[in-house]
């Protein structure tokens, strides 16, 4: 069965320090991969989506992640952080020919002073 | 642009009570899955909905039924409430052959 596994449940990291929140899948068909913040009290919002192409993808707030089908890795990172960025973060992967998101348990940011 | 909405924002139930939690896709999609995220876990799929059918269900018990409207707007029932389903309930939207969906803001239930 297909799974998603982010090792850090939680991430501290100083203001405009950077940072790398890790997420690995498990699969052996095709995968559309996402990251997902959720701020308090909020629903989810998308960061970014890699569906196939360039294995670098840019996101929304200086956000971007890197395909690795070798290591089956999809980890999102950030050269500055600021404490508006504390939230929680989740990686996501769809299977071709499936209509559901397999979520990991996330990881919680927070942005120190 | 309205988003998806999501009503009501906060529920309490009794144990063994049903609840409707209600969703309006954002404009243009006519896809809606429901998600259920218990504390500090990632959200799990419910179901999904497309054109008025459940086009995939996920590991959840009968209790939990929906329903698609016309309007692409969309129904989540569940019975015979345990103290267990108490969790935010999440909605998503999308249009058929997109991928990525958007998410509403959530109902918080809680079942006392």
């Amino acid at each position: 069965a297909q799974s998603v596994t982010q090792l850090d449940s939680q991430v501290p990291v100083f203001e405009e320090a950077p940072v790398e929140l890790r997420c690995n899948y498990s699969s052996s068909v095709s995968v559309y991969l996402f990251w997902y913040v959720q701020y308090p009290n909020q629903g989810l919002q998308l960061l970014l989506k890699y569906l196939s192409g360039s294995t670098l993808v840019k996101g929304i707030n200086g956000f971007e992640a890197e395909f690795n089908k070798s290591q089956t890795s999809f980890h999102l990172r950030k050269p500055s952080v600021h404490i508006s960025d504390t939230a929680e973060y989740f990686c996501a992967v769809i299977s071709s020919g499936t209509y559901k998101y397999i979520f990991g348990t996330g990881t919680r940011l927070k942005v120190l002073a | 642009d309205a988003g998806v909405t999501q009503s009501p924002t906060h529920l309490i139930k009794t144990r063994g009570q049903q609840v409707t939690l209600r969703c309006s896709p954002k404009s243009g999609h006519d896809t809606v899955s429901w998600y259920q995220q218990a504390l500090g876990q990632g959200p799990q799929f419910i179901f999904q909905y497309y054109e008025e059918e459940e086009r995939q269900r996920g590991n959840f018990p009968d209790r939990f039924s929906g329903h698609q409207f016309p309007n692409y707007s969309s129904e989540l029932n569940v019975n015979a409430l345990l103290l267990g389903d108490s969790a935010l309930y999440l909605c998503a939207s999308s249009y058929v052959g997109a991928e990525g969906y958007t998410f509403g803001s959530g109902t918080r239930l809680t079942v006392v």
